[in-house]
């Protein structure tokens, strides 16, 4: 497709089970972005890949939390052990080289945790 | 660390302008966007500065001061469409922080 795709839409697990979520960014954009945002809240900065490189890892909000990047296309946001207070709207973006370029949003993908 | 500051709501009638403050304080300061996003939908990149100085894009334009460590979105000839909440951000240390949002009311 032409723009970022996530997967899944929405996801509804158990406390205490790992969950996996994928974001396809625009082909060729070289930069990829994860937020997090609850439930009436702002936008929290997860992480930043430019390739497949992250050079800070620190944003993640726990070390229940880890992000990789394959062939400089598809990353994957995991969360093990999952709590209630990840309950949120993750959303992931894509931009051509990074830095101030246009960031592009995927739909993002609802997690709630029971 | 980093933080800014925003206000929390702006209301407005259509066709005036509204010019929305973000202040911040920041180590290792590269730029500062802006974010549109509309209720239940997914954010929009509305514009960056890196450098001092206004950038315009049709009805909305943002401001930069990086001695002052400022900056605004101004948003002209509003439209009821324009309703969102708007989220500054600046970049530095390879993060990106954002403002709590300044939600916008266009009234007919």
């Amino acid at each position: 497709g032409a723009g970022v795709s996530q997967s899944p839409s929405n996801k509804v697990t158990e406390k205490g089970k790992d969950v996996e979520l994928r974001c396809d960014p625009i082909s060729g954009h070289t930069a990829l972005y994860w937020y997090r945002q609850s439930l009436g809240q702002g936008l929290e900065f997860l992480i930043y890949f430019q390739g497949n490189s992250a050079p800070d890892k620190s944003g993640l909000p726990s070390d229940r939390f880890s992000a990789e990047r394959t062939g400089g296309s598809v990353s994957t946001l995991t969360i093990q052990r999952t709590q209630q207070e990840d309950s949120a709207v993750y959303l992931c973006a894509s931009s051509l080289r990074g830095g101030g370029d246009t960031q592009y949003f995927g739909p993002g993908t609802r997690l709630t945790v029971l | 660390g980093q933080s800014l500051e925003q206000p929390s709501e702006v209301t407005a009638v259509e066709g005036a302008i509204v010019q929305i403050n973000c202040t911040y304080q920041t180590s290792g300061f590269y730029g500062l966007s802006w974010y549109q996003q509309h209720d239940g939908g997914a954010p929009t990149f509305l514009s960056y500065n890196a450098l001092d100085g206004l950038e315009e894009t049709g009805r909305f334009s943002s401001f930069l001061s990086r001695s002052d460590s400022y900056g605004y979105l101004l948003l002209q000839e509003l439209q009821m469409k324009d309703s969102a909440s708007y989220f500054c951000a600046v970049w530095g240390d390879y993060k990106l922080s954002f403002g709590a949002g300044t939600t916008v009311t266009v009234r007919a």
